[in-house]
């Protein structure tokens, strides 16, 4: 059984670029959500997609999107990057159907923004 | 709404010696409570979960957490530390049988283990 993989590990930008992080699920799950780990901060929730679809929002600017493919691997994007932005970004997936509510997290994409 | 605070930033315990890190929770219905742990340049591991079954619950390598309604809390503990308990840990609240849901984590508490 594949685990939840993120790429790239580590990723630098500067102020106002556009940055896009990746994610593929763990194997038979369905459910993608994306988590900013601000230094020093536990994770914030940002969205999640089920079905190719937002399901659910943070409280996070349009900038911040998403997508989620057939083969359930997603992708984030950042647009217009800010400083603020620098974080970890954590993946988690999950089988939506499932009663345990248990998320499964990726090691990261740690963003550097100067 | 949902809300988690973790009482302490840091936990410093000798090895051998109990570990108790403390979390307290806001809900407006009846919660589903976790706790992850944190190693550097790892993922988050899930160490036990709450799901309105037992309110003792066991998880992985001797941790356990009592979830009391009264008090809202939902603390860790375990008898005895090792070294490689030393990282960081998260308490987090969602909504009960509903799988995929928003987590809402705490600030975190760091354990440091001293040999």
């Amino acid at each position: 059984e594949t685990g939840v993989t993120q790429s790239p590990t580590h990723l630098i930008k500067t102020r106002g670029q556009q940055v896009t992080l990746r994610c593929s699920s763990q194997s038979g799950h369905n459910t993608v959500s994306w988590y900013q780990q601000a230094l020093g901060q536990g994770p914030q929730f940002i969205f999640q997609y089920y079905g190719e679809e937002e399901n659910g929002r943070g409280n996070f600017p349009p900038r911040f999107s998403g997508l989620q493919f057939p083969n359930y691997s997603s992708e984030l994007n950042v647009n217009a990057l800010e400083l603020d932005d620098s974080a970890l970004y954590l993946c988690a997936s999950c089988n939506y159907r499932s009663s345990y509510n248990e998320q499964f997290f990726g090691p990261g994409t740690r963003l550097t923004v100067l | 709404a949902q809300s988690v605070t973790q009482l302490d930033s840091h936990v410093s315990v000798s090895e051998g010696t109990p570990v108790l890190l403390r979390c307290n929770y806001s809900s407006s219905y009846s919660p589903s409570l976790f706790w992850y742990v944190q190693h550097p340049n790892k993922g988050l591991q899930l160490l036990l979960k709450y799901t309105s079954a037992a309110t003792l619950v066991k998880g992985i390598n001797g941790f356990e957490a009592e979830f009391k309604k009264s008090e809202t809390s939902f603390h860790l503990t375990k008898p005895s530390a090792h070294m490689s308990d030393a990282a960081e840990y998260f308490c987090v609240v969602t909504k009960p049988n509903n799988a995929g849901n928003m987590l809402t984590f705490g600030g975190g508490t760091r354990l440091m283990v001293k040999p």
